[in-house]
C-alpha cells in the first residue's frame, strides 16, 4: 500500500526566509503524481505545485519549488522569500494511476514577522 | 466561476442520528471527491463520483454513503453517528479531462464542521 510520511509535524521561519518542508512517500508504481497542497485557517485545500514522476525537471511555481528525488522516494517543497500569508498547514499527497489520493498528516507552518 | 460550495458550514449532531451533507462542484466538473479530516488521523478518502457513478472507494464503513446527480452535485449520509464521526468533512471536484488523470488537479470546497455530541 502505498503511504506517505511528512517528518515535519510543525515549523516556523522569519519572514523573507526560505523554507523546506519534507515528505517521503512508499510506492511500487512507476507512474504517479505527487502534490503540495495548503490549506489556510479558512480550512479550503489549494494547491500549491504538482509534480508527474514521469518528468525529470521539478516543478516550479513562483516562490514554491520542488526536489523531486524519484529513487529516494522524496518530494521536498522549498517555499522562498516566506510571506506571512504562507502560514497554513501543507500536505503532501500522493496519486497513483487509478486516481485515489493519499494524504500526508500535514506539517503546520508559522511565518512570523 | 464560482468555487465548490458545501453546505452546511457547521453541524451538530447526537449519537445514533443520521446526516446529509451536501457538495456543489465548480460549473463543468464531472468528478467529485469526498474526504474526512481530523487531528489524529489526517485527511482520509472517502468515495470519488464520476458520472453519477462511484469510481472509487475508501475505507469506511457501510455507514458512510455517497451518491451524485446529473448536474454532478453530490451529497453524502452517514447514518447512526458515532462520536469519532465528528471531522471536517472535504469535498473537492475535477475536471477529469478524457483520458487523462482525472484527478490532476482537485478544487476543494471550506468543508462542513460535523460534531457529534
Amino acid at each position: 500500500a502505498q503511504t506517505v510520511t511528512q517528518s515535519q509535524p510543525e515549523m516556523s521561519v522569519q519572514e523573507a526566509e526560505t523554507v523546506t518542508l519534507s515528505c517521503t512517500y512508499d510506492t511500487s508504481e512507476s507512474n504517479y503524481y505527487l502534490f503540495w497542497y495548503k490549506q489556510p485557517p479558512s480550512r479550503q485545500m489549494i494547491l500549491v505545485i504538482r509534480q508527474e514522476a514521469y518528468k525529470q525537471q521539478n516543478a516550479t511555481e513562483n516562490r514554491f519549488s520542488v526536489n523531486f528525488q524519484k529513487a529516494a522516494k522524496s518530494f521536498s517543497l522549498k517555499i522562498s522569500d516566506s510571506q506571512l500569508g504562507d502560514t497554513a498547514m501543507y500536505f503532501c499527497a500522493f496519486m497513483n494511476r487509478d486516481d485515489k489520493i493519499i494524504f500526508g498528516k500535514g506539517t503546520r507552518l508559522h511565518i512570523l514577522p | 466561476k464560482a468555487g465548490v460550495t458545501q453546505t452546511p458550514r457547521y453541524l451538530i449532531k447526537t449519537r445514533g442520528q443520521q446526516v446529509t451533507l451536501s457538495c456543489s462542484p465548480i460549473s463543468g466538473h464531472r468528478s467529485v471527491s469526498w474526504y474526512q479530516q481530523t487531528p489524529g488521523q489526517g485527511l482520509q478518502f472517502l468515495f470519488e463520483y464520476f458520472s453519477e457513478t462511484q469510481r472509487n472507494k475508501g475505507n469506511f464503513p457501510g455507514r458512510f454513503s455517497g451518491r451524485q446527480f446529473s448536474n454532478s452535485r453530490s451529497e453524502m449520509n452517514v447514518s447512526t453517528l458515532e462520536l469519532g464521526d465528528s471531522a471536517l468533512y472535504l469535498c473537492a471536484s475535477s475536471f477529469a479531462p478524457t483520458g487523462g488523470w482525472t484527478n490532476e488537479k482537485l478544487f476543494f470546497g471550506s468543508g462542513t464542521q460535523l460534531s457529534v455530541l
